[in-house]
């Protein structure tokens, strides 16, 4: 199975600060990366899917990147509405399959 | 507006089995795949398995193999999942969420989540 490695785990930001999360997959595959933010006592959310595309809805201050074995989720200024907690995700189409990173909880600094 | 509207929050002996319960509405049931997601306290996000309500084909995580069933009933557009022999470790918020094929199978709607505790 793929795994995904988040990083970091914790990120303390300012308002204003351009933030960037990590996942690193454990082997190269398609660009089925999806990205969720998730609050306290609430469901995940999607923001970005197929690695770079934003849902809609979503603010264009989130963005995402990468390809084979690295993503990248981008918020460009940090607003207070943030600071909350950010999964990467990948399918695995063979398996069928859905693994989640670790998670990377995003503090007030 | 998609909902996926979960039942309550429970609490179970262990040894026991659980059933949880997703009603989707808003959407065409039968067009979508649905997933579990569950979510123990202080951690991340753990697949459970699937269900493709129109082909009645189910996948499940190799962790829960065995104790996991995911049935769909089409004619009240409901998702159950069901584990058995519950332990300590399986308390936790349960998740059901829809799946959007044409957007990398990304998981677009998700129900409120439902607490389940396993305690004696």
């Amino acid at each position: 199975d793929i795994q995904m490695t988040q990083s970091p785990s914790t990120l303390s930001a300012s308002v204003g600060d351009r933030v960037t999360i990590t996942c690193r997959a454990s082997q190269s595959f398609t660009n089925w990366v999806a990205w969720y933010q998730q609050k306290p006592g609430k469901a995940p959310n999607l923001l970005i899917y197929k690695a770079s595309t934003l849902e809609s809805g979503v603010p264009s201050r989130f963005s995402g990147s990468g390809s084979g074995t690295e993503f990248t989720l981008t918020i460009s200024s940090l607003q207070p509405d943030d600071f909350a907690t950010y999964f990467c995700q990948h399918y695995d189409s063979v398996s069928p399959t859905w693994t989640f990173g670790q998670g990377t909880k995003v503090e007030v600094k | 507006q998609v909902q996926l509207l979960q039942s309550g929050s429970e609490v179970k002996k262990p040894g026991s089995s659980l059933k949880v319960s997703c009603k989707a509405s808003g959407g065409t049931f039968t067009s979508y795949t649905f997933t579990w997601v569950r979510q123990a306290p202080g951690h991340g996000l753990q697949w459970m398995g699937r269900i493709i309500p129109i082909l009645n084909i189910t996948n499940y995580a190799q962790n829960f193999q065995g104790r996991i069933t995911i049935i769909a009933d089409k004619s009240t557009a409901t998702i159950y999942m069901e584990l058995s022999s519950l332990r300590s470790e399986d308390t936790a918020v349960y998740y059901c969420a829809r799946v959007r094929d044409g957007a990398g199978y990304v998981l677009d709607y998700w129900g409120q989540g439902a607490l389940v505790t396993v305690s004696s």
